[in-house]
């Protein structure tokens, strides 16, 4: 089992829907939860971090269940311009560092 | 304000030539990170460091090396280039240790390499 999985979908949304997509973690200690958002040949780019509490900017929502080790992102009133991948991402020790573990990402489509 | 920047955006090598990817920030970050990706696949840790003379090997370390002489400055160095080297270079940098902070990592715009 990968350590952070995603669904690579894509998701195919009409424009407007509200769409929403998981990440599950495997490693209970970890303590630090993003959300990066990249689009087709570029960087990925930070969307939000994930609070233990859930947060909310704009149209987009993320949420922690750590009882279950996911991660979850809520996208309303979606645009067309929201269509990218979507990284999540999840720290955890290595060595006597922390380091970030990356989902494969999950493909979001935005349909007219 | 710049934040990572990567050169080159572009290479094509043969198999067994090297190169060195270069890797700038300008924010002072003193964690820095080489990432691959694969289609389909996660971002990939080869190498990072914690500050300037200090580096240490990540995930998929193999075939290549890095340096650290300056707090700004990271580059990669492929050696002996393979055809599986063939992918999507990103550096990144933070100011905190792997996500310990809620400012995540800082990627530049990445290096696509093909290696035939």
């Amino acid at each position: 089992r990968k350590e952070v999985e995603q669904d690579p979908g894509p998701f195919n949304v009409p424009e407007g829907a509200t769409v929403a997509f998981n990440c599950t973690y495997s490693n209970s200690a970890s303590q630090s939860f993003f959300w990066y958002r990249q689009d087709c040949r570029k960087e990925p780019k930070l969307l939000m971090s994930v609070y233990s509490s859930g947060n909310e900017d704009g149209r987009f929502t993320a949420q922690l269940n750590r009882a279950s080790q996911y991660i979850s992102l809520l996208i309303r009133d979606s645009k067309l311009s929201d269509s990218a991948t979507y990284l999540c991402a999840v720290n955890r020790a290595m060595d006597s560092n922390y380091q970030l573990i990356w989902g494969a990402g999950t493909k979001l489509i935005i349909k007219p | 304000n710049a934040g990572v920047t990567q050169t080159p955006k572009f290479r094509i090598l043969k198999i067994g030539q090297s190169m060195t990817l270069q890797c700038t920030q300008d924010m002072n970050h003193n964690y820095m990170y080489w990432y691959r990706q694969d289609p389909g696949m996660g971002l990939k840790l080869i190498y990072y460091s914690v500050g300037a003379g200090i580096t240490d090997k990540g995930e998929v370390p193999n075939g290549y090396n890095v340096s650290r002489s300056t707090t700004e400055d990271f580059p990669l160095r492929l050696e002996l280039a393979a055809p599986s080297q063939t992918s999507v270079y990103f550096c990144a940098s933070s100011y905190e240790a792997g996500g310990r902070s809620n400012y995540g990592y800082t990627f530049g715009s990445g290096t696509r390499l093909t290696v035939v």
